[in-house]
């Protein structure tokens, strides 16, 4: 029963081709995270969500942007992938940004490879 | 900002116990986490710690100390199944509640 669902697992594009990749909850979270992860490093935040507020990292490229047309749901878009982008790219959410005992689930990733 | 270290790489056999140790810097502190995560999959929640003292969940333990800034992750009885990176993150009051994670420690269990 996957609570925060990312779509698609694998998705292969080409440079500089815009991709959006999409993550959606059943939790009816207020908070919606993207983080980055490269292969053996630790996860990278590159903005959150605290409902329909946006949070930009100070050192997320302008080539990454999100939208949360909903609760429920939270978009990805790459405008022109580099092969510097490649990367598991992980969706998580959390209850609210104040109260203890909140962990964050995350969705299984989606892997993006870019040729 | 932070900053948040950790063990790249432990070793270690079914049945012994593990414990990978885990120091952080953050300008606030808000509760430390630590999530196991598979090769090629999502990190999964562990355990939580925003006390001083440790929490027992079956084989993992986790412990804090917030005057040190210093956490481990207590593995007993090791399976095969334990194989895994072990992700340790700060969450920090003064910036956002936001989650820093370290790089993470991967963790091989040998026969």
């Amino acid at each position: 029963d996957a609570m925060v669902i990312q779509n698609p697992r694998y998705q292969v594009t080409q440079f500089g081709k815009p991709v959006t990749l999409s993550c959606s909850q059943t939790l009816n979270h207020n908070v919606m995270y993207w983080y980055q992860q490269k292969s053996s490093q630790a996860p990278k935040l590159l903005f959150h969500y605290y409902d329909k507020d946006f949070n930009n990292e100070a050192d997320t490229p302008d080539n990454f942007q999100s939208r949360r047309p909903n609760t429920s749901f939270c978009f990805l878009d790459i405008r022109s992938p580099g092969l510097g982008d490649a990367a598991m790219y992980l969706c998580a959410t959390s209850r609210d940004r104040g109260f203890q005992d909140t962990e964050a689930f995350f969705g299984q990733g989606t892997r993006l490879t870019v040729v | 900002g932070q900053n948040i270290d950790q063990p790249t790489e432990m070793t270690a056999t079914e049945g012994a116990i593990v414990q990978i140790n885990c120091t952080y810097q953050t300008s606030g502190f808000n509760g430390l986490f630590w999530y196991q995560q598979h090769a090629g999959e999502a990190p999964t929640f562990l355990s939580y710690n925003v006390l001083d003292g440790l929490e027992e969940k079956g084989r993992f333990s986790s412990f804090l100390s917030r005057s040190k800034g210093y956490s481990y992750l207590l593995l007993k009885e090791l399976q095969m199944k334990d194989s895994a990176s072990y992700l340790c993150a700060v969450r920090d009051d003064s910036n956002d509640y936001k989650l820093s994670f370290g790089a993470g420690t991967t963790v091989t269990v040998r026969a």
